[in-house]
């Protein structure tokens, strides 16, 4: 059974950098053809795709916040690391993180993490 | 970046009802869509993929159809625990991109 779970800040400050740790369970980040997704959720909001990264270290980044997101793997901790600069109070939001396995036919987000509800405010 | 409408954004029923949700995709999508459903203060629970493929325990009362630009997720003999926002999801190209979403609640 896969599971993922998000860890981070619950509270950042403008202009702060928001840090976001997605560790997986029952799969390796390093398994061919495995990636993990970030997503977030403004309150009240839709969703919002923000980032992939594969098993082989590629990446892919939403056009809109490529200059503001990198994300890394942590391998040793089976872990999968988002970074977001200068945050903003619009950027509030509950960020998920979800396993997505490449392949002819695949490519949905399954499973999701619980989610974690991110607050910037001075 | 493909723009992915849902339609209506907000629908009204009864237990025991049946429903049908519509996604529309702005480019063609062949058939890479996803439907999620989501409660309040929860994360999305992955019901269907390919447009039409229920995952594993998701319960046969969901069904999903379409391909190409228009997609419909159904719901029959609806339940209390089935009262949520559904969301589709296209996974065709990049950038990823979500419906708005449709939300279901009681009459």
């Amino acid at each position: 059974q896969i599971t993922l779970k998000e860890s981070g800040p619950t509270l950042v400050k403008p202009t702060q950098t928001l840090t976001l740790t997605c560790t997986l369970s029952g799969v390796s980040v390093t398994e061919r053809g495995v990636s993990v997704g970030w997503i977030r959720q403004p309150p009240g909001k839709a969703l919002e795709w923000l980032a992939v990264v594969y098993w082989d270290y590629n990446k892919r980044y939403s056009p809109s916040l490529r200059s503001r997101l990198s994300v890394t793997k942590d391998t040793s901790k089976n872990q999968v690391v988002l970074t977001m600069t200068n945050m903003d109070p619009v950027d509030t939001a509950t960020y998920f993180c979800a396993h997505r396995r490449e392949g002819p036919g695949q490519g949905w987000f399954h499973p999701w993490g619980q989610g974690t509800l991110v607050t910037v405010s001075s | 970046d493909i723009q992915m409408t849902q339609s209506p954004s907000s629908l009204s029923a009864s237990v025991g009802d049946s429903v049908t949700l519509t996604c529309r995709a702005s480019e063609d999508i062949r058939t890479y869509v996803a439907w999620f459903q989501q409660k309040p203060g929860g994360a999305p629970k992955s019901l269907i993929y390919g447009a039409s493929t229920l995952h594993s325990g998701v319960p046969s009362k969901f069904s999903g159809s379409g391909s190409g630009t228009d997609f419909t997720l159904t719901i029959n003999s609806l339940q209390p625990e089935d009262f949520a926002t559904y969301f589709c999801q296209q996974y065709y190209v990049y950038p990823f991109t979500f419906g708005p979403g449709t939300i279901l609640d009681f009459k």
